[in-house]
């Protein structure tokens, strides 16, 4: 079955730890994105990359950090310099411009 | 930067009536949109999408519908289902390669 897929669903975090959030597609998707959605809110983009090797910064990028070193996967890591990361983490591809994003079903990180 | 809201937060709809859910965009540039359902705990799921040369487009129950003089864009579902209870999101591009997102709109079906 082709999709995107997260993981893991739930993930708990210490203050002052930085975690990464795993996202792999086989849809064979040249970009993929990262998307912050917090309760009663849209998403927001973290980071977006159209291609391997290559990323760009979103509006909400500071306290997190991306690589696309396989075209398949695009892990994000939340640093401990983001201050407030308990939120619910969206990863996204599409083909390329103008064309609909598919998304996986999301990584919920906590803060304890 | 971008802007893409929505008229109202919530919506509330008898079963088996017709729903119809409004977004503005501010980026007269925006030359594809999108929405999305999402369901509570899940990823959003494509329903339709729409191009700026279009002002109409019909899917399975779904109608979008483009005014870009008034920059405004409304989705049609017809003879809502207990099942057509969600979020609902617009989304639009522009000349970069970047999705910006509404803040959704609930909608609830009222058995």
């Amino acid at each position: 079955d082709g999709g995107i897929t997260q993981s893991p669903k739930y993930l708990f975090r210490k203050e002052g730890q930085n975690v990464t959030l795993s996202c792999e597609q086989n849809l064979n998707h040249d970009a993929m994105y990262w998307y912050r959605q917090d309760p009663g809110q849209g998403l927001r983009l973290i980071y977006y990359s159209q291609i391997v090797n290559d990323f760009q910064k979103g509006d909400i990028a500071e306290g997190y950090s991306v690589s696309r070193e396989k075209k398949e996967s695009f892990p994000l890591t939340v640093t401990s310099a983001q201050k407030n990361p308990t939120a619910f983490y969206l990863c996204a591809s599409s083909v390329g411009r103008n064309t609909e994003a598919f998304f996986g079903q999301g990584t919920r990180l906590t803060v304890v | 930067g971008e802007s893409v809201g929505l008229h109202l937060p919530t919506l509330s709809v008898q079963e088996g009536d017709n729903s119809i859910i409004n977004c503005a965009y501010s980026n007269s540039a925006s030359d594809y949109f999108i929405w999305y359902k999402q369901e509570s705990g899940k990823g959003p799921q494509f329903i339709i999408d729409i191009r700026s040369n279009m002002d109409k487009r019909q899917g399975q129950r779904v109608t979008v519908l483009l005014n870009k003089t008034v920059k405004h864009l409304s989705l049609q579902i017809a003879a809502t289902q207990p099942g057509d209870s969600a979020v609902y999101f617009c989304a639009d591009t522009n000349t970069g390669n970047q999705f910006y997102f509404g803040t959704g709109t609930s909608l609830t079906v009222i058995p």
